[in-house]
């Protein structure tokens, strides 16, 4: 069974600065899908990144970008400019890509809290 | 706003009571998934269904049962509720179960409830 893990519990940066945010996953697939999920204090999943398995390219979204090592199984996030909007709870999720999987469910890891100081 | 409504937004029922929870998916969407946010704990994976018919069981207890009608929304029922019920219920849509811009799943605002 697949299985995503984010090691940092909690996290701090200074308004400005860069974070970064670890997450790693274990599955024997070769097609799938990586998330990375922001959910603010109103408690709303707001996804921030996708990354397909099959592109060796990381993605980015603004000051959203990833680091995706698939020999590694690692995905992380880094924010750059981080500002007070960005405080917020961080989901890492894996979801097969395989076409004959019975369900395409999102795996979560335990998630990343993530503090922005002035 | 991701175009999945759910209702309520908060709940608040005693113990051993039944509730029922609702979603109506992004419209064009196949796909609902049903997710458990406790305070203690991350998402936990209830239900999924696809197209009318149940795809996948996640950590769902024998009391609590969902379904999907042929309009796409779909309902989550709790009976006999107790306090570790408690949490925030998600749903989530996506448009199906394959394909890479299917691969997105949408989420409501969730279901807040409480069980005194």
């Amino acid at each position: 069974a697949q299985t995503v893990t984010q090691s940092q519990p909690e996290m701090s940066v200074q308004e400005a600065e860069t974070v970064t945010l670890s997450c790693t996953y274990d599955t024997s697939e070769s097609d799938y899908y990586l998330f990375w999920y922001k959910q603010p204090p109103s408690r709303q999943m707001i996804l921030v990144i996708r990354q397909e398995a099959y592109k060796q390219q990381n993605a980015t979204e603004n000051r959203f970008s990833v680091n995706f090592q698939k020999a590694a199984k690692s995905f992380s996030l880094k924010i750059s400019d981080s500002q007070l909007g960005d405080a917020a709870m961080y989901f890492c999720a894996y979801k097969t890509g395989w076409y004959g999987g019975a369900t395409n469910k999102l795996i979560f890891g335990t998630g990343t809290l993530l503090a922005v100081q002035p | 706003d991701s175009g999945v409504t759910q209702t309520p937004k908060h709940l608040i029922t005693a113990t051993g009571q039944r509730v029922t929870l609702r979603c109506s998916p992004r419209s064009g969407d196949l796909s609902v998934y049903w997710y458990q946010q406790s305070l203690d704990q991350g998402l936990q994976f209830l239900i999924q269904y696809y197209n009318g018919e149940e795809r996948a069981k996640g950590n769902i207890l024998e009391r609590f049962s969902a379904q999907q009608f042929p309009d796409l929304h779909s309902e989550l029922n709790l009976s006999s509720l107790e306090l570790g019920d408690s949490a925030l219920y998600f749903c989530a849509s996506s448009a199906g179960p394959r394909g890479a811009t299917e691969a997105e799943a949408f989420f409501g605002q969730g279901t807040r409830l409480t069980v005194v």
